[in-house]
């Protein structure tokens, strides 16, 4: 299958901080990518949709202030998490949509001090 | 009414058994795809099997079989010779439509444990 990679696999950083998780599908384009949380021993819950060239749709609930989405290119989408607090502690995972399937990255386990 | 139902949120399986996951799914739309994924405790999300609803053949990609009964909605995961290496979280999804992965909607899960 195509390949996601997502960067990094985890990061630990002070409450007030931001943080940027990185997602690159390597072989291929994804004009459209995703982004998902996942709380421990739950199933995935999409945030936003992430789209080449335009901004991202969120789902509702999701901060688009808090929660910065942008994709740059055709292989890259980034989530920042802005003014992180312990609340945004969680398990934040991107995919990528090859036609008709979908990708998903490694992961990025955030922990907020 | 859920989109996709998994009905055992834990299995056993011994080494070299096969087992089944259950998966059935609720969609009026014609044109949808099932998917199964695995998740093992590093919590990457591996893409296993892809069943297109128009397919006429059940998918198979090695040791995973996709036992796809339509009147049934059910999309059953079928892994043969189970290692100790298949112990993970499996999840059954379903995109509603044909490319729209806004719609896209995820099991609970089933945990397998493989015994030696």
């Amino acid at each position: 299958g195509a390949v996601v990679s997502q960067h990094p696999s985890r990061v630990i950083c002070k409450s007030g901080t931001s943080v940027k998780i990185e997602c690159r599908s390597l072989d291929f384009q994804a004009t459209t990518m995703f982004w998902y949380r996942q709380f421990p021993k739950q199933s995935l819950m999409l945030m936003a949709t992430s789209n080449e060239g335009s901004k991202a749709t969120y789902e509702q609930g999701v901060e688009k202030d808090k929660f910065l989405i942008n994709h740059a290119s055709l292989t890259l989408s980034t989530l920042t998490v802005t003014s992180a607090h312990p609340e945004d502690s969680s398990f934040y995972i991107c995919s990528a949509r090859e036609i008709e399937k979908l990708f998903f990255g490694s992961g990025t386990q955030l922990s907020v001090l | 009414a859920q989109k996709i139902t998994q009905t055992q949120p834990g299995m056993f399986v011994q080494e070299k058994e096969a087992v089944t996951l259950d998966c059935t799914y609720d969609t009026s739309d014609p044109s949808y795809g099932l998917f199964w994924y695995k998740q093992p405790s590093s919590g990457e999300m591996i893409f296993l099997i892809y069943q297109g609803s128009y397919d006429q053949q059940n998918a198979t990609e090695g040791r995973y079989s996709l036992n796809f009964q339509k009147a049934r909605k059910s999309a059953n995961l079928v892994i043969s010779a189970s290692q100790l290496g298949d112990s993970a979280m499996y999840f059954c999804a379903m995109r509603e439509g044909i490319y729209n992965f806004n719609k896209f909607y995820f099991g609970s899960g089933t945990k397998l444990n493989v015994k030696p």
